[in-house]
């Protein structure tokens, strides 16, 4: 059973342009979290995706970042027209449903973001 | 003001000493809180899950405690190895006005096992 997947792992952009990270998660879970990574802080919540639905985006700036866990294929996070203030390690995690009683998180490898 | 907080930031133990990493937040109405290890330029591994309605877990060498009343979580490592050098943070997931509340990682505690 492979694990949370995240693509690419590096990611290098020029100021202005668009990045768009992916993240499969495991066999069986309908749930999927982003989180960021500043350089030298800690790990923030972004969003907090089912299928087709976003059901908590209380972390995502209100600008530029959006996010889709579409009901075919990975979950996207994009940002639009990106700054250096955008270079991060971004991370995505998935857990299994309401149904199975648990939301035991587990984690990809991140995508490193560095806006040039 | 920081909602999830960890004690110590850093700690330098021998190896085979036995740790207490604490994990200490505002809101104790909790949903779970979560305990991760993560190596320098890694993903988070997950090690323990403990549920509102429980009070502790414990897989091999580790057992985490929830002590809702107090709003703390401990994470006790037995016999420690080099191998367990990492930085170890916590999660908690706070019931909000809806079923799912606010996820809120502390800062972690930097572990340095020394052989």
């Amino acid at each position: 059973n492979a694990g949370v997947m995240q693509n690419p792992r590096h990611l290098v952009r020029r100021r202005g342009q668009e990045a768009r990270l992916r993240c499969s998660p495991m066999k069986g879970h309908s749930h999927v979290y982003w989180y960021r990574q500043l350089p030298e802080e800690g790990l923030k919540f972004m969003v907090y995706l089912q299928k087709e639905n976003i059901i908590d985006e209380s972390g995502m700036p209100k600008e530029r970042f959006s996010a889709e866990f579409p009901k075919e294929g990975p979950s996207i996070l994009r940002i639009q027209q990106v700054v250096r203030g955008d270079s991060a390690a971004y991370f995505c995690a998935s857990s299994p449903g309401l149904s199975t009683g648990s939301h035991e998180q587990y984690f990809g490898p991140g995508t490193r973001l560095t806006v040039t | 003001k920081q909602e999830v907080t960890q004690i110590p930031a850093a700690l330098s133990v021998p190896e085979g000493e036995n740790l207490v990493l604490n994990c200490s937040f505002t809101d104790s109405a909790i949903y779970n809180l979560q305990w991760f290890r993560q190596d320098p330029g890694k993903g988070l591994t997950s090690l323990l899950l403990i549920q509102s309605s429980q009070r502790e877990q414990t897989s091999g060498r580790l057992n985490a405690s929830l002590d809702k009343s107090s709003g703390r979580s401990t994470l006790y490592i037995a016999a420690s190895q080099p191998g367990d050098s990492a930085t170890y943070l916590c999660l908690r997931w706070a019931r909000g006005g809806t079923s799912y509340g606010k996820l809120t990682f502390g800062q972690g505690t930097i572990l340095t096992v020394h052989p």
